[in-house]
């Protein structure tokens, strides 16, 4: 199946500053990338839809200045966790899907970030 | 509005043991269903999933799932669980609306497995 990766697995940061996460599609094209994130116990929350080469589409309740995304490529997307601050430590997943199959197919995950913010 | 309920949050089971999680969902055109496995600190794996036709579909690592449109359900099964099945398990509907293909989950459920 295809591949997505994810970088970096875990991350510690000080409070204050700015992370970034890469989400790649290996060896297919994603036109669409989404952003999830996942709470201790919880289930996955979609923060984003990131387009290639359009501006990202956010959920209700989702701080777009506080969560950048950028899909730069057909193979990139990044979330950018800026000013970070112990509450957005958790763990953030990518997926992606193939832009040459039809809507009603699967999403390839990554295998995750854990941020921690100290 | 589109939703997911999985209303197991925690079942153990014995080692071979047969295993049901169930798993209902509210959405207002045909869904398109998943269900993924997620170990420890890890991303999500696809077991198995529904879009149409037959509606007993068959996964990867033994499990099915059957599609039930009259009870809006989607239980996982399988007869026999090992071990290396301890994990949580997502059960998720496709919102395709605004066309795109966005997973909305269900709260998960955690598998424990009894020696």
């Amino acid at each position: 199946g295809a591949v997505v990766s994810q970088h970096p697995s875990r991350v510690i940061c000080k409070s204050g500053t700015s992370v970034k996460i890469e989400c790649r599609s290996l060896d297919f094209q994603a036109t669409t990338m989404f952003w999830y994130r996942q709470f201790p116990k919880k289930s996955l929350m979609l923060m984003a839809t990131s387009n290639e080469g359009s501006k990202a589409t956010y959920e209700q309740g989702v701080e777009k200045d506080k969560f950048l995304i950028n899909h730069a490529s057909l193979t990139l997307s990044t979330l950018t966790v800026t000013s970070a601050h112990p509450e957005d430590s958790s763990f953030y997943i990518c997926s992606a899907r193939d832009r040459l199959q039809h809507l009603d197919t699967e999403a390839f995950f990554g295998q995750g970030t854990r941020l921690t913010v100290v | 509005a589109q939703s997911v309920t999985q209303p197991d949050i925690h079942i153990t089971v014995s080692e071979g043991a047969s295993l049901e999680l169930r798993c209902n969902y509210s959405y207002g055109a045909t869904p398109y269903l998943f269900w993924y496995v997620q170990s420890p600190g890890q991303g999500l794996q696809l077991l198995l999933k529904y879009f149409s036709g037959d509606t007993l579909v068959q996964g990867i690592k033994g499990f099915e799932a059957e599609f039930k449109r009259s009870q809006s359900s989607f239980n996982l099964r399988k007869p026999s669980v090992h071990w290396s099945d301890a994990a949580e398990y997502f059960c998720a509907v496709a919102d395709l609306s605004g066309g795109y293909n966005k997973l909305i989950f269900g709260a998960g459920t955690r598998l424990a497995v009894h020696p």
